[in-house]
């Protein structure tokens, strides 16, 4: 049974530049969050998507977005990228929307924007 | 913002030795949970307490909550160097999603 799985592994971008990440969840989820994680700190929750729409949502601006479609693996979209959006993004799964069971954590997507 | 405060911020002790790390919390929970994080890869998953308990156990893992102080600790039991991580807690947070502290960076001398 495949755990969570995240693609790339690693990204560079250039500021100004649109990315797109992409988690897929662990069999038999139905529930995906995005964090990001700074270097040196804990992750900080974007959003969650629940049933293919975003439930809810941490203090991100809206150039972050996302999606999650039909067979549940979701994409984070992140556009005119800055510095600081640097880190490393997680994506998590679980079987509840509400967060009261223990989340399944990617390996991460480390992005990189000069 | 943040919800839970891990300490130490970083810890190391000798290989065998326990290691005791702590979080607080400041608002009302229904579950507490701790996370393990090598490398700065992926988070895993230690242990998750709910409110109504006061204890509990996983292999070499202790975990304690008292929600009348807003806290928790984990112990590690008779450590190894493949201990050596980041440890975090976190707590659901409706609308902010699950929210982690800073993290205590654990390192396991040989």
């Amino acid at each position: 049974d495949a755990g969570v799985t995240q693609s790339p592994t690693h990204l560079i971008k250039t500021r100004g530049q649109q990315v797109t990440l992409r988690c897929s969840p662990k069999s038999g989820h139905d529930t995906v969050s995005w964090y990001q994680q700074a270097l040196g700190q804990g992750p900080q929750f974007i959003f969650q998507y629940y049933e293919e729409e975003e439930r809810q949502r941490g203090n991100f601006p809206d150039r972050f977005s996302g999606h999650q479609f039909p067979n549940y693996s979701s994409e984070l979209n992140v556009n005119a990228l800055l510095l600081g959006d640097s880190a490393l993004y997680l994506c998590a799964s679980s079987s509840d929307f509400r967060l009261d069971n223990e989340q399944f954590f990617g390996p991460g997507t480390r992005l990189t924007v000069l | 913002s943040q919800q839970g405060e891990e300490d130490p911020q970083a810890l190391s002790i000798q290989e065998g030795e326990n290691a005791t790390m702590n979080c607080s919390y400041k608002t009302s929970i229904n579950n507490l949970q701790w996370y393990r994080q090598n490398s700065g890869r992926g988070l895993v998953h230690l242990i998750l307490i709910r409110s109504n308990e006061r204890e509990k156990h996983s292999g070499r893992l202790r975990v304690t909550l008292d929600t009348s102080k807003k806290s928790s600790s984990l112990l590690i039991t008779a450590s190894r160097a493949a201990d050596t991580a980041s440890y975090f807690c976190a707590t659901p947070r409706g609308a902010d999603g699950l929210t982690f502290g800073k993290g205590t960076h654990l390192i396991i001398q040989p």
